[in-house]
């Protein structure tokens, strides 16, 4: 069965620096791999997807992730962090039937 | 406006009542989605549906129904057999419900038990 496993509970970052959110996965045959970030009491918006092709993935507000099938991972990372990208981040694989992470909340330092 | 709405966006009951929660999305999406989201459990799936009139039951069904009578509309009844129903639910839906389909989520319904 599929599974996604989110080893970070909470980061926190300071605002400038560089971001880094481990993704692991479980998965049979090739993965659809998606990020989402949820705001506090809001839902999840889509980041970005892997399907296939490019394993660097670019996406919405400056994220990127990169898809390393020897290591079964997909971590999110950003270059340079702003105060609004604190928010909790879900890594899911699969898409009928996906399965979620148990998410990493960031938090940002001034 | 395409997207999914979910309403109210709070709502509170009194323990041993069901209550209602009302998902429309104008997307024309076949497949949609009801998660339960605790903290620290990430998302776990309630209920889905492929097409209308037809839909399956997630991992942590029990406690809760739905219906499928139309393709925008998916509610979720949380009845009185649920034993801890306090929770923020999501609402999601996707063109289809393929390993390859983005999910696109709804702003949420936190349902306070009381």
């Amino acid at each position: 069965a599929q599974s996604v496993t989110q080893p970070d509970i909470h980061i926190t970052v300071s605002e400038g620096a560089s971001l880094e959110l481990r993704c692991n996965y479980s998965y049979g045959a090739t993965p659809y791999l998606f990020w989402y970030v949820q705001s506090p009491g809001q839902g999840l918006q889509l980041l970005l997807k892997y399907f296939s092709g490019d394993t660097l993935v670019q996406g919405i507000k400056g994220f990127e992730a990169e898809f390393k099938r020897s290591q079964s991972s997909f971590n999110l990372r950003k270059p340079s962090v702003h105060w609004s990208d604190a928010a909790e981040y879900f890594c899911a694989v699969g898409g009928g039937d996906m399965r979620f992470g148990a998410g990493t909340r960031l938090t940002v330092k001034p | 406006d395409g997207g999914i709405t979910q309403s109210p966006k709070y709502l509170f009951r009194k323990e041993g009542q069901n209550v209602t929660l009302s998902c429309e999305q104008n997307l024309n999406h076949d497949a949609m989605y009801w998660y339960r989201q605790d903290p620290g459990q990430g998302l776990r799936l309630i209920y889905y549906s492929q097409i209308v009139n037809d839909f399956q039951k997630g991992d942590i069904a029990e406690g809760y129904s739905v219906s499928r009578e139309k393709k925008e509309s998916f509610p979720l009844t949380v009845t009185s057999a649920q034993k801890n129903p306090t929770a923020f639910y999501l609402c999601a839906s996707s063109p289809r419900s393929g390993s390859s389909d983005t999910q696109y989520f709804g702003p949420g319904t936190r349902l306070t038990v009381l």
